[in-house]
């Protein structure tokens, strides 16, 4: 069965530092590929996807994630993080029949 | 701008009083989608209607129900709401073939009481 795991629960960085959180999928074919970040309260907003092609995805707001198929994963990165992108980070697959399958979440801290 | 509007943003009921939250789009997707979201949780699809073509998930419980009457709106009624059932509940599109991926509303708060 096709699953997403994000090994972080919880991740502080300081405003200016770079960013990378961790996703790993199970998937049997090649996957669509998805993050969204959510803020309290809030809906999800799309970051960026991987259907096909480029596996460096550039996505909104300085975000980019880059596929690895070798090992199953589509880690979100960022150079420089800013404080209003405190909030949570989910990852997500395409499952058979076009239903999204989240990770569990991520939640971001930044530090002033 | 095209988009999926959730109504209400918040929504208190009392326990066991049927409720209904309701979901738009503008963006003509033939796929929306109802998911429930706990808190600290990540969300979980209850069902999605494919056009007309309604798909329950295994695990949602049959006091969970939807109705589509057309291409631009989808309703979740709650038949006898409990204190588990409070949540966020989303709503989300999505266009089959077509790579858009999947769009999310603002959500609808449900606290039951």
């Amino acid at each position: 069965a096709q699953s997403v795991t994000q090994p972080d629960i919880h991740i502080t960085v300081s405003e200016g530092a770079s960013l990378e959180l961790r996703c790993n999928y199970s998937y049997g074919a090649t996957p669509y590929l998805f993050w969204y970040v959510q803020s309290p309260g809030q809906g999800l907003q799309l970051l960026l996807k991987y259907f096909s092609g480029d596996t460096l995805v550039q996505g909104i707001k300085g975000f980019e994630a880059e596929f690895k198929r070798s090992q199953s994963s589509f880690n979100l990165r960022k150079p420089s993080v800013h404080w209003s992108d405190a909030a949570e980070y989910f990852c997500a697959v395409e499952k058979y029949g076009n239903k999204l399958v989240f990770g569990a979440g991520t939640i971001l801290r930044v530090k002033s | 701008d095209a988009m999926v509007i959730q109504n209400p943003r918040y929504q208190v009921t009392q326990f066991g009083k049927p409720v209904t939250l309701s979901c738009s789009q503008t963006l003509n997707h033939n796929v929306m989608y109802w998911y429930q979201q706990k808190s600290s949780q990540a969300p979980k699809l209850l069902f999605h209607y494919y056009d007309k073509d309604f798909n329950n998930e295994a695990d949602t419980p049959d006091n969970f129900q939807s109705r589509r009457p057309n291409t631009s709106f989808c309703f979740l009624d709650i038949r006898s709401p409990g204190l588990g059932d409070a949540a966020m509940y989303l709503c989300a599109t999505s266009s089959i073939g077509r790579n858009y991926g999947y769009t999310f509303g603002s959500g609808t708060r449900l606290t039951v009481v």
